[in-house]
C-alpha cells in the first residue's frame, strides 16, 4: 500500500492564481482531511469528508474548496491564491472505528 | 482559541535519559488523545494513543500518561535515542457526528544529544 499520497511536493504561485492540491489514499478509508501547518503552529483543519459526496468545513476553510467524488481522492482547490495561503498542506485519512489519522508527506505552497 | 496546548516549544535531552513531553487541553469532551512524530519535510506519523478511560498506555520505549482531572497528558520516552529527534505533536479527538476530527497542539521540538 502507498498509504496517503500528495502531489505536488512543492509549488510557487502568483497572487490570484488558482491550483488544485491532489490527495489520494489506497486504504479504503471513509474519512479524509485537509490541514495546513504554518511555521511554529500546529495543524489546522481546513475541510474534511466522511465519505464520497460528503464534505464539511473545518476551522480555517476560507479561500479553499474541496470535492469528494470517489473514496480514494480528496482534492483541495485554491481559487484566488493569497500570500496568507503560504503554508504546508497535509492530507490525512482514517477508517471506520478508529481515530488514528494517517498523513501524506505534505505539499509546500509559496504564494508570491 | 487553542484547545490543545504544548507550552514547551523545545526540549533537549542527553541520549539514554528520559524525555518528557507535556500537553494540556481545555475541552472536557475530548475522549481520545494521540501523539504524532514529525521529521522535517515529512508528514506526521502516529506514535501512540490513549483513550480517556485509561490513565496509561505503553508501547516499547514510549508511554503516555493521562490525568483527566488536570486535563493533562505527557509522553515519556525511555531511553531517548538520537533518532527520536523530531517535532512531537499532541492531538485530541471529540466524537462529533462521526467525523473523528483531531485538534493539534503547536508541537515540541525534541533534540536528543548523543
Amino acid at each position: 500500500n502507498a498509504g496517503v499520497t500528495q502531489t505536488p511536493k512543492f509549488r510557487i504561485l502568483k497572487i490570484g492564481q488558482s491550483m488544485t492540491l491532489q490527495c489520494a489514499q489506497d486504504m479504503n478509508h471513509n474519512y479524509m482531511y485537509w490541514y495546513r501547518q504554518d511555521p511554529g503552529m500546529g495543524l489546522k483543519l481546513i475541510y474534511y469528508s466522511v465519505g464520497a459526496g460528503i464534505t464539511d468545513k473545518g476551522e480555517v476553510p476560507n479561500g479553499y474548496n474541496v470535492s469528494r467524488s470517489t473514496t480514494e481522492d480528496f482534492p483541495l482547490r485554491l481559487e484566488l491564491a493569497a500570500p496568507s495561503q503560504t503554508s504546508v498542506y497535509f492530507c490525512a485519512s482514517t477508517g471506520q472505528g478508529t481515530k488514528t489519522q494517517y498523513f501524506g508527506p505534505g505539499t509546500r505552497l509559496l504564494v508570491l | 482559541d487553542q484547545q490543545v496546548k504544548q507550552n514547551s516549544p523545545s526540549l533537549s535531552v542527553q541520549e539514554g535519559r528520559i524525555s518528557i513531553l507535556n500537553c494540556d487541553y481545555t475541552n472536557s469532551m475530548f475522549d481520545y488523545f494521540l501523539w504524532y512524530k514529525k521529521y522535517p519535510a515529512e508528514g506526521p506519523t502516529f506514535l501512540i494513543s490513549i483513550s480517556s478511560i485509561k490513565d496509561k498506555n505503553e508501547d516499547g520505549r514510549f508511554t503516555v500518561f493521562l490525568n483527566k482531572s488536570a486535563k493533562h497528558l505527557s509522553l515519556h520516552i525511555v531511553p531517548s535515542q538520537p533518532g527520536d529527534s523530531a517535532v512531537y505533536f499532541c492531538a485530541a479527538s471529540e466524537w462529533q457526528t462521526g467525523a473523528n476530527n483531531l485538534f493539534f497542539g503547536t508541537g515540541t521540538r525534541l533534540t536528543v544529544i548523543p
